[in-house]
């Protein structure tokens, strides 16, 4: 099956630092990736859907200014937490649609600001 | 509103037959998802149903019924590994993944 890469699994950061995700499709051409939040114990909470050359397109409440996403080739969509505070601490996963059917998760990364 | 529903917890031996119910109410429909969570990983892909009906998959089924806007997942031969929690998602008009909470399940010896 199609392959998504994310990157780091964990990070540990400074209240007021920022941090970059990565997701990588890595055998297929993603024009459209996703981002979700996931908090423990709760729902895939959609965040953002990530559109190749174009403005990301954010759901209702999430702040484009805080979480920064590009998605400069097919291949690669970044999101980037700015000025982290502890309450951003959770679960980001980044999904690809690759057909109809199915929808690959990258691995997740584990953010936890200090 | 967009609303998904599953049980939140449900617990069952290894050997035996467990069923995962999803009841949905979304703005249209074009698709209804299944997926398997293990703590602190990323979901994946179990089965995919957009008409009614029952689709099988080796241990796992999946059925969906849209005018009564209900799906489950049955999970056959329990194997400790299944310990994990499912996720219901549903497609919407948008295209859009509407998500359940998810339901854990512990499988016991």
């Amino acid at each position: 099956g199609a392959v998504v890469s994310q990157h780091p699994s964990r990070v540990i950061c400074k209240s007021g630092t920022s941090v970059k995700i990565e997701c990588r499709s890595l055998d297929f051409q993603a024009t459209t990736m996703f981002w979700y939040r996931q908090f423990p114990k709760k729902s895939l909470m959609l965040m953002a859907t990530s559109n190749e050359g174009s403005k990301a397109t954010y759901e209702q409440g999430v702040e484009k200014d805080k979480f920064l996403i590009n998605h400069a080739s097919l291949t690669l969509s970044t999101l980037t937490v700015t000025s982290a505070h502890p309450e951003d601490s959770s679960f980001y996963i980044c999904s690809a649609t690759l057909t109809e059917t199915e929808a690959f998760f990258g691995q997740g990364t584990r953010l936890t600001v200090v | 509103g967009q609303n998904i529903d599953q049980p939140t917890e449900m617990t069952a031996t290894e050997g035996a037959i467990v069923q995962i119910n999803c009841t949905y109410q979304t703005s249209g429909f074009n698709g209804l998802f299944w997926y398997q969570q293990h703590a602190g990983e990323a979901p994946t892909f179990l089965s995919y149903n957009v008409l009614d009906g029952l689709e099988e998959k080796g241990r796992f089924s999946s059925f969906l019924s849209r005018s009564k806007g209900y799906s489950y997942l049955l999970l056959k031969e329990l194997q400790m590994k299944d310990s994990a929690s499912y996720l219901c998602a549903v497609r919407d008009s948008n295209y859009q993944l509407i998500w359940g909470a998810g339901t854990k399940l512990i499988i016991k010896p």
